[in-house]
């Protein structure tokens, strides 16, 4: 079966850094692609990143150069690494799979606030 | 970087027919594209009903089903259910990024 579960997220300054992880099980991410998508409160799904298949990564213009995605094939985790955190960056992080269909876990809440 | 278009709000009556829509600001959207049709409910992570056009998973009620229809992914919603309410995202590929519509309300009444 396959599932994604997230974590790390929480409450952080504005500015902070934090880093999100997606553990994934019944399927190996290094041969999928996997993906991070952002709702904040109230609003639609936003996309944030990719990582392919092949090892190309794109970010989405509103976390370029702020955010980045990477994996640990061996944990077969993905990671999204947050710094200078802004309040708009205030949502539900998901994971998701979205190669040879489409697996979403829960969620982790990022609240970044003073 | 491409926007994607949806209806913001459709009304169905219970046991009608019912058709969302994906368009993209560059062009006809096309299985190159493979779009993606998502379903999420009040405070639960969305749910994949539809990927690369038209495939189903095995949790995706008969009653739904993608297509290109006019330049556009379709989903159609054929004998809505109340159960059905909720709200509808398409996402497509574009240039290695992913691309989200602003979704659809959908009201089943």
């Amino acid at each position: 079966e396959v599932q994604l579960v997230e974590s790390g997220g929480g409450l952080i300054q504005p500015g902070g850094s934090l880093r999100l992880s997606c553990a994934a099980s019944g399927f190996t991410i290094s041969s999928n692609h996997v993906t991070w998508v952002r709702q904040a409160p109230g609003r639609g799904l936003e996309w944030v990143s990719v990582s392919y298949s092949d090892g190309s990564t794109y970010y989405a213009d509103s976390v370029k150069g702020r955010f980045t995605i990477s994996r640990d094939n061996s944990k077969n985790t993905l990671y999204l690494q947050m710094n200078s955190l802004r309040a708009e960056d205030t949502a539900v992080y998901y994971c998701a799979r979205v190669s040879w269909g489409g697996y979403w876990g829960q969620g982790t809440l990022v609240t970044v606030s003073s | 970087q491409a926007v994607v278009t949806q209806e913001p709000s459709l009304t169905v009556s219970p046991g009608g027919t019912v058709t969302l829509t994906c368009g993209s600001s560059t062009g006809a959207v096309t299985s190159g594209h493979y779009p993606y049709w998502f379903q999420q409910k009040p405070g639960q992570a969305p749910r994949t009903l539809i990927y690369d056009t038209s495939n189903k998973h095995s949790w995706t009620p008969a009653r739904f089903s993608g297509s290109l229809l006019g330049g556009k992914a379709a989903l159609t919603l054929s004998g809505a259910q109340p159960e059905d309410e909720a709200d509808y995202y398409c996402f497509l590929f574009h240039s290695g990024a992913l691309v989200f519509g602003g979704g659809t309300k959908l009201t089943v009444l």
